[in-house]
């Protein structure tokens, strides 16, 4: 079945520095992408997302960039605050073919 | 925090039981979903449901059974055919079947001995 890949699975920043996390994807019908993000002990929450027909999204200090022809997406962090500690995942969804599918997470750690 | 909620927190079995969980959401929403979450793996999903008194089964759903009888409840049984049930599991829900936020519950983590 489809996997999504997601790298690094661990990412340690200062504050302030930019962090980036990288998915691919296998499924060329996945068309939606979401992140969230889980902070300890919490549950996942979304925090931006992609469609398939968009190549960036922005939302204050984090953006989305897609590749549909490389099959690849990836979430950047600007200006990390400590607050952004937490594990993020990635999803390649088709809800046309009613495939889910997360990455297996990342877990960032911004030293103050 | 509010909107979807599980129980229990923390949940204890002998091996061999059948124990459910439950998923209950006020969001009005119409698809929900129940994934496992392990240690170092992504959310994988087992069963989701569209629409009342209707599933599909995701990529794990040997060993688990659902029901969706009102559109606010969406109980997992995990039975004592699950070969590894000791896991973390997350419910979720979402307005609809089609691209948008999934809202998750706080989870059951079920240990089974």
């Amino acid at each position: 079945g489809e996997n999504v890949e997601q790298h690094p699975s661990t990412l340690s920043v200062q504050e302030g520095d930019s962090a980036v996390i990288k998915c691919t994807y296998s499924d060329s019908a996945s068309n939606y992408f979401p992140w969230y993000k889980q902070e300890l002990g919490k549950r996942p929450q979304l925090i931006i997302d992609i469609r398939s027909n968009v190549g960036e999204k922005k939302d204050q200090r984090i953006a989305v960039t897609l590749n549909k022809t490389a099959k690849h997406f990836s979430l950047h962090i600007t200006e990390t605050q400590p607050e952004d500690s937490a594990v993020y995942f990635c999803a390649a969804i088709s809800y046309n073919f009613n495939k889910f599918y997360f990455g297996s997470g990342t877990k960032l750690n911004v030293k103050p | 925090d509010g909107g979807i909620t599980q129980s229990p927190k923390y949940l204890f079995r002998k091996e061999g039981q059948n124990v459910t969980l439950s998923c209950e959401q006020n969001l009005n929403h119409d698809a929900m979903y129940w994934y496992r979450q392990d240690p170092g793996q992504g959310l994988r999903l087992i069963y989701y449901s569209q629409i009342v008194n209707d599933f599909q089964k995701g990529d794990i759903a040997e060993g688990y059974s659902v029901s969706r009888e009102k559109k606010e409840s969406f109980p997992l049984t995990v039975t004592s055919a699950q070969k590894n049930p000791t896991a973390f599991y997350l419910c979720a829900s979402s307005m609809d079947r089609g691209p948008g936020e999934q809202y998750f519950g706080p989870g059951t983590r079920l240990t089974v001995t």
